[in-house]
């Protein structure tokens, strides 16, 4: 079984750059295009910010950005705010756990 | 609005049982996949079991096959999760949400919470 490997932990200052990596296998993230991240804050639901690798829902600031690079997608928060501090989860179409392993991320 | 209410979660004992269920409202359920997602206490999202629009398929997380089934009710919007032989590793707040296609959960309820405990 596939499992997503997120790392645990990222951090940044405000308006720095910071990117949370997903990666997979040739069987999900390297096969499709269907790679989603998720922003969960703490006792919150967790909401959908990117889908099909790139894809912003309406709402979501296009600080936001995701990409893909074989069998590893990424997810690109640009202009660190204090209200991006949460966990972040990927989903990969062919991962058999479906969710990565997840990463809290930290506003410093 | 969009909104997916969960409700029946509680505590039980190891190895009794409990009947989730989800009711759905402002989008069309009976055209949409629907799953279960859950998160023990301090950890990960965890998939847990999925059905297909008209309820011919349902796929399970390997840990509660045999255990759990996943079934819908369209005339009522409403998803359930019946959970037997319950464990203690099952405590956890269990969402449902909606799968937009291709494991994109564009819709999520606020969870009800299991506790599995003697």
């Amino acid at each position: 079984q596939s499992a997503l490997t997120q790392p645990p932990s990222a951090s940044g200052s405000p308006g720095q750059s910071v990117t949370i990596s997903c990666t997979g296998t040739s069987s999900d993230v390297g096969a499709y295009n269907y790679v989603s991240w998720y922003q969960q804050h703490p006792g919150k639901a967790p909401k959908v910010i990117i889908y099909e690798v790139t894809k912003r829902p309406s709402g979501v600031p296009d600080r936001f950005s995701g990409s893909k690079s074989g069998n590893t997608a990424s997810l690109t928060v640009s202009g660190l705010q204090a209200e991006d501090e949460a966990d972040y989860y990927c989903t990969s179409f062919g991962a058999t756990n479906v969710f990565g392993t997840g990463t809290k991320l930290t506003v410093l | 609005e969009v909104q997916l209410v969960e409700s029946g979660g509680g505590l039980v004992q190891p190895g009794g049982s409990l009947r989730l269920s989800c009711v759905a409202s402002g989008f069309t359920f009976s055209t949409s996949w629907m799953t279960w997602v859950r998160q023990a206490p301090g950890k990960g999202l965890e998939w847990v079991a999925n059905i297909k629009e008209d309820g011919s398929a349902k796929y399970y997380v390997e840990s509660v096959k045999g255990r759990f089934t996943i079934s819908r009710d369209n005339a009522k919007k409403s998803v359930f999760l019946q959970m037997s032989s319950l464990r203690a590793e099952d405590t956890a707040l269990y969402y449902c949400a909606r799968d937009a296609g291709w494991f994109h959960y564009d819709y999520w309820g606020q969870g009800t919470l299991v506790t599995v405990s003697s």
